[in-house]
């Protein structure tokens, strides 16, 4: 089976700018979690999307939004963009709720 | 919410010597324990996981350790290589369903 892809794999943005990052889960997974990886302050959730529904959310401002299709690709969007949003993101996706979680090779969001 | 402590956060061993890693977390409904590995430049790769239910899991030269009663658990590498350095993350997953990570530990394996 192919694993979880993401698209971009880079993206270079100015501040205020928004982004909107996406994620295929592997074939099968319904699950798809978004997390947020960065030097300082590691790996952080962000959202758990299943069956399209929003199912947990992390502590980050509204800012930071996803939604899931019904073949089970999610998108996550970022408005506003700021300094601190240059991150990796990465997504994780898994059968069910509750089950091993299997990562992307996220993308690499610069904000200028 | 849940925490995970993870120590140590740098760690430099011989090869073929053990190396392990150990994790805290606090919420006492965790009751999944993945650990990833991530290479420079590379996605976390799951290596092994543990869930509430089982104190010990191993695979190959990899093995986990989980005590309840203490909220810890410990990852254990076997004849090291050079090929097992990278970054290891300890995560737990509770009542909340989302995965709460470590910092991180930076395995350098000296050949």
């Amino acid at each position: 089976k192919a694993g979880v892809t993401q698209t971009p794999r880079y993206l270079i943005k100015t501040r205020g700018q928004q982004v909107t990052l996406s994620c295929s889960p592997i074939s099968g997974h319904r699950s798809v979690s978004w997390y947020q990886q960065t030097p300082g302050q590691g790996l952080q959730f962000l959202f758990e999307y299943f069956s399209e529904t929003q199912r947990n959310k992390g502590n980050f401002p509204g800012r930071f939004s996803g939604r899931q299709f019904s073949n089970s690709r999610s998108e996550m969007n970022v408005s506003t963009l700021e300094l601190g949003d240059s991150a990796l993101y990465l997504c994780a996706s898994s059968v069910l709720l509750d089950q091993t979680q299997y990562f992307g090779p996220g993308t690499r969001l610069l904000v200028l | 919410g849940e925490n995970v402590e993870q120590h140590p956060s740098t760690l430099s061993v011989q090869e073929g010597d053990s190396a392990v890693i150990k994790c805290t977390y606090s919420d006492s409904a965790s009751n999944y324990f993945p650990w990833y590995k991530q290479e420079l430049g590379k996605r976390p790769q799951l290596i092994i996981d543990i869930r509430s239910n089982v104190g010990e899991k191993k695979d190959q030269r990899i093995a986990v350790t989980l005590n309840k009663t203490a909220k810890h658990f410990s990852l254990h590498i076997t004849e090291t290589q050079p090929e097992d350095s990278a970054v290891y993350f300890c995560a737990a997953k509770g009542g909340a369903n989302n995965l709460f990570f470590g910092t991180g530990t930076r395995l350098t394996v000296i050949p």
